[in-house]
């Protein structure tokens, strides 16, 4: 168990709906990372939050968007869903060790399927 | 952009065979090294980690050294078990820049008794 939770589990939704997955880190670090897990494109960074602010920005589309509150869970907001969003999306936190280097740990993802 | 480079799977071997997944990548400053693994229906769990040239991450039995001069993160263990059975990512991070992680393709191993 890494600490890193994430619900739902499974997502089962059709196209054209909303939904919004959600990440709490290990308890201590401030940093969030979402991913996404297809088979097509393998594991891809989407986006990062530190302390409630936006730090660094991957292959995210428009459609998507995330948030980190005050007390420091995530939400990743998926819309207007596509056949192609079908996917597991991960969500990291980090451990700092030291010198700028970083270890993240995954919780065990959200699958969405998207019908 | 940065990138990394692991060997087509899958990889089928008997149990206490050697094991080798080669990485390579393409990438510039100081990095993070790592090797994830996925066992089925779960998550990423980090396996091993190097943080500068010619260290060597080890756990579990599995070792990687960091070979800057080959710009290679090569995955060894000398007796795979059936428990090995799983998915291996390589990824990289740049130190001090954004720490996201880029990953390899994967490479699915299957161990046989």
């Amino acid at each position: 168990d890494s600490g890193v939770t994430q619900t739902p589990k499974h997502l089962i939704t059709a196209t054209g709906q909303r939904v919004t997955l959600r990440c709490s880190p290990r308890s201590g670090d401030l940093s969030v990372y979402w991913y996404q897990q297809s088979l097509d494109q393998g594991l891809q960074f989407l986006i990062q939050y530190y302390n409630g602010e936006e730090r660094a920005k991957g292959n995210i589309l428009e459609r998507f968007s995330a948030q980190q509150f005050p007390d420091l869970h995530s939400e990743l907001n998926l819309s207007s869903l596509e056949l192609g969003d079908s996917a597991l999306y991960f969500c990291a936190s980090s451990v700092d060790m030291g010198q700028g280097a970083y270890e993240q740990y995954f919780g065990p993802g959200t699958r969405l399927t998207v019908t | 952009g940065n990138s990394v480079t692991q060997m087509e799977g899958p990889v089928t071997l008997s149990e206490e065979a050697f094991l080798t997944i080669n990485c390579t990548y393409t990438a510039t400053g100081y990095l993070s090294l790592f090797w994830y693994v996925q066992y089925p229906g779960e998550g990423l769990q980090l396996l091993l980690k190097a943080t500068k040239a010619d260290d060597k991450g080890s756990n579990k039995g599995f070792e990687a050294t960091y070979r800057k001069e080959t710009t290679s993160f090569h995955l060894e263990k000398g007796s795979v078990q059936v428990s090995d059975s799983a998915v291996y990512f390589c990824a990289l991070s740049v130190q001090g820049g954004s720490e996201k992680l880029v990953f390899g393709k994967g490479t699915k191993l299957t161990v046989n008794p």
